[in-house]
């Protein structure tokens, strides 16, 4: 079975500033993708960025990257200018290539940007 | 294009009573999920449809909770003599299936809000 570990229930960052969020998995499959899931307060969930386990490459999308550090099982997410907009819930999600390709959640991180 | 709604956005129900909860997928999505999110907590998976045939319910916390997706589009989780550890955010989404793409992005609804007194 596997298991997603967001370590941080809470954290806070300064408008403008930078903040990374951790998560640790662990998995047997060899071939799966990642994810990170932004949830506001009372908004569907959106994905905001997704990595492929076969690619050594971090995924980047615009002000959101990742640090992918396969042995390790670590996949952190970094939002750099942090804006207003970003608070909301972060969820790490793991899903297994092939199949159905169902989501493996952590247990969230709660982001607040500071004006 | 419209996303995935869902109906009712919040539901009150008394212990013992049966809900059912509708989703509407995006058209012409194939793949279609159901999601328990208890209040604090990251969305844990209860099913996995394609098209009308439900190929993985392995989430389904016990024999009250039942889903159908008849004709292959609208999907209906069924919830018989509600408890109160069933109170949860139901969420439901679904995902086209492009032959031949790696990977098929799940789109979520808005959830039903359910609460058990």
């Amino acid at each position: 079975a596997q298991t997603v570990t967001q370590s941080q229930p809470e954290m806070s960052v300064q408008e403008a500033e930078t903040v990374t969020l951790s998560c640790t998995y662990d998995t047997s499959e060899s071939n799966y993708y990642l994810f990170w899931y932004k949830q506001p307060p009372s908004r569907q969930m959106i994905l905001v960025i997704r990595q492929e386990a076969y690619k050594q490459q971090n995924a980047t999308e615009n002000r959101f990257s990742v640090n992918f550090q396969k042995a390790a099982k670590s996949f952190s997410l970094k939002i750099s200018d942090s804006q207003l907009g970003d608070t909301a819930m972060y969820f790490c999600a793991f899903a297994p290539r092939g199949g159905s390709e169902k989501l493996v959640f952590g247990k969230g991180t709660k982001l607040t940007v500071n004006p | 294009g419209a996303g995935v709604s869902q109906s009712p956005r919040y539901k009150v129900a008394k212990r013992g009573q049966d809900v059912a909860l509708r989703c509407d997928p995006i058209s012409g999505h194939v793949s279609l999920f159901w999601y328990q999110q208890a209040l604090g907590q990251g969305p844990e998976f209860l099913t996995y449809f394609q098209n009308e045939a439900q190929l993985d319910k392995s989430g389904l916390p016990s024999d009250r909770f039942f889903a159908e997706r008849p004709e292959g589009s609208v999907s209906t989780l069924k919830i018989q003599r509600t408890q109160q550890e069933d109170s949860a955010v139901y969420l439901c989404a679904s995902s086209l299936d492009l032959p031949n793409r790696d990977y098929h992005e799940q789109y979520f609804g808005p959830g039903t809000r359910l609460t058990v007194t």
